[in-house]
């Protein structure tokens, strides 16, 4: 079993630019959750899946951010456009049950936009 | 979402037990604990959850009061590679998880 798998690791990017982050889900989990890390503001929910179906968006910051699940193996994060307060380092996480197991994280993106 | 208290921040010595409290005073009868924990530079990790029996696993021991308003995660016998961050989180049907500023544990040598 591999784990989450982000992808990528680092992006460096410029403001106004569109950037995509990758998820690929652990074989078998249902639930998928995408969370964005800062100092200020701590592990913020931004998203999640459940059976590639969004549940819950409540936490995306604005309409530049926009997570899909095209099915059970990948999902995607994009923001469009990229401005540099969205400097963070976003995870993703998926799970079966939730409450009668756990989440496993990937390892984040380190996003900087300069 | 059901709130969460911690103490910001908790020191243990090396390869002694480490008591990490957590109040839910507001805890539902159908509320889950989840205990995770962030070590420097990487995503959460999952540690262990219960809901109303205590728990072990090899990682650590969770201790629930009996009227589930407050719960305890037991770290048996800390070592430096413990020092993280700690979070409890109740979960309630829905499966957010939707963690709190947790308690930073530093463990001295």
């Amino acid at each position: 079993d591999a784990g989450v798998i982000q992808s990528p690791r680092h992006e460096v990017t410029e403001m106004g630019q569109e950037v995509t982050l990758r998820c690929k889900p652990i074989s078998g989990h249902n639930s998928l959750f995408w969370y964005r890390q800062t100092m200020m503001r701590g592990l913020e929910l931004l998203i999640y899946f459940n059976n590639n179906v969004p549940i819950d968006d409540s936490g995306m910051p604005e309409d530049r951010f926009s997570a899909k699940m095209p099915n059970a193996s990948f999902s995607t994060l994009k923001i469009q456009p990229s401005e540099p307060r969205d400097s963070a380092v976003y995870f993703c996480a998926s799970g079966p049950e939730i409450r009668l197991y756990g989440y496993t994280f990937g390892s984040g993106t380190r996003l900087t936009v300069v | 979402d059901a709130k969460t208290t911690q103490p910001n921040s908790m020191e243990s010595n090396e390869e002694e037990p480490v008591h990490l409290p957590c109040n839910h005073s507001t805890i539902s009868g159908t509320d889950y604990i989840h205990w995770y924990r962030q070590l420097p530079s990487q995503g959460p990790e999952y540690v262990i959850h219960g809901l109303t029996s205590n728990v072990n696993n090899r990682m650590a021991s969770l201790a629930i009061a009996e009227d589930r308003k407050s719960s305890t995660l037991i770290l048996h016998r800390a070592t430096l590679r413990d020092a993280a961050v700690y979070y409890c989180i109740l979960i309630r049907y829905g499966n957010k998880l939707v963690f709190g500023a947790g308690t930073i544990l530093r463990v001295k040598s």
